[in-house]
């Protein structure tokens, strides 16, 4: 089993809908979490960054992190075509917080 | 501001090979983490690089290795290719725990 596991999708939504996603993963030590974008063979661009459990809201982006459930979740609101990419969950521990750990990726279609 | 870059943007190897790949991080950033993405995965944590040393070390053989220069950049080289190292390697820098990534460096392997 994935230390980290994340839906590949693709999630196709319409525009102007609001796009769900989510990572599950098994190791408790997980302290640090980070969604990351990433556009068709370019690098990933960091969207938001949260420490432990709770919301974190940055313009049309809620990042939450559920620690007793090992569960975090993204959440776009107003989709724009320009959104269609794949989205990345990372995350690492205190004692190896250098070293990210990547779900698979969920690719997301918005289409007009 | 620059952000972080990479050279070169692709390379063509041979099974055999050796291959070098290079990073430049972001202006103020001192660490420098080094990922390979094989296709429809996610990025997969190869080493990390502070003030000169490697500091972290993720699941790979020994024919990975890299180097850190005192003005941050940093080099990942690979020996003995394998058609399996064919992938997008990212470099990573960071002056905390939110690491910015450069576009890449597309390694084929035939």
């Amino acid at each position: 089993q994935k230390e980290v596991e994340q839906d590949p999708g693709p999630l196709s939504v319409p525009e102007g809908a609001i796009v769900s996603l989510n990572c599950t993963y098994s190791n408790s030590a997980f302290q640090y979490f980070m969604w990351y974008r990433q556009y068709s063979r370019k690098g990933p661009e960091l969207l938001m960054y949260t420490y432990s459990s709770g919301n974190k809201e940055d313009g049309r982006f809620t990042a939450q992190v559920d620690k007793s459930s090992k569960y975090i979740s993204l959440f776009i609101r107003d989709s724009q075509p320009s959104d269609s990419a794949t989205y990345l969950c990372a995350m690492s521990s205190t004692d190896s917080w250098g070293k990210l750990q990547f779900g698979a990726g969920t690719q997301v279609v918005v289409t007009p | 501001d620059a952000g972080v870059t990479q050279s070169p943007t692709h390379l063509i190897k041979t099974r055999g090979q050796q291959v070098t790949l290079r990073c430049s991080p972001k202006s103020g950033h001192d660490t420098v983490s080094w990922y390979q993405q094989a296709l429809g995965q996610g990025p997969q944590f190869i080493f990390q690089y502070y003030e000169e040393e490697e500091r972290q070390r993720g699941n790979f053989p020994d024919r990975f290795s890299g180097h850190q220069f005192p003005n941050y950049s940093s080099e990942l080289n690979v020996n003995a290719l394998l058609l399996g190292d064919s992938a997008l390697y990212l470099c990573a820098s960071s002056s905390s725990n939110e690491q910015f990534f450069g576009p890449g460096t597309r390694l084929t392997v035939l």
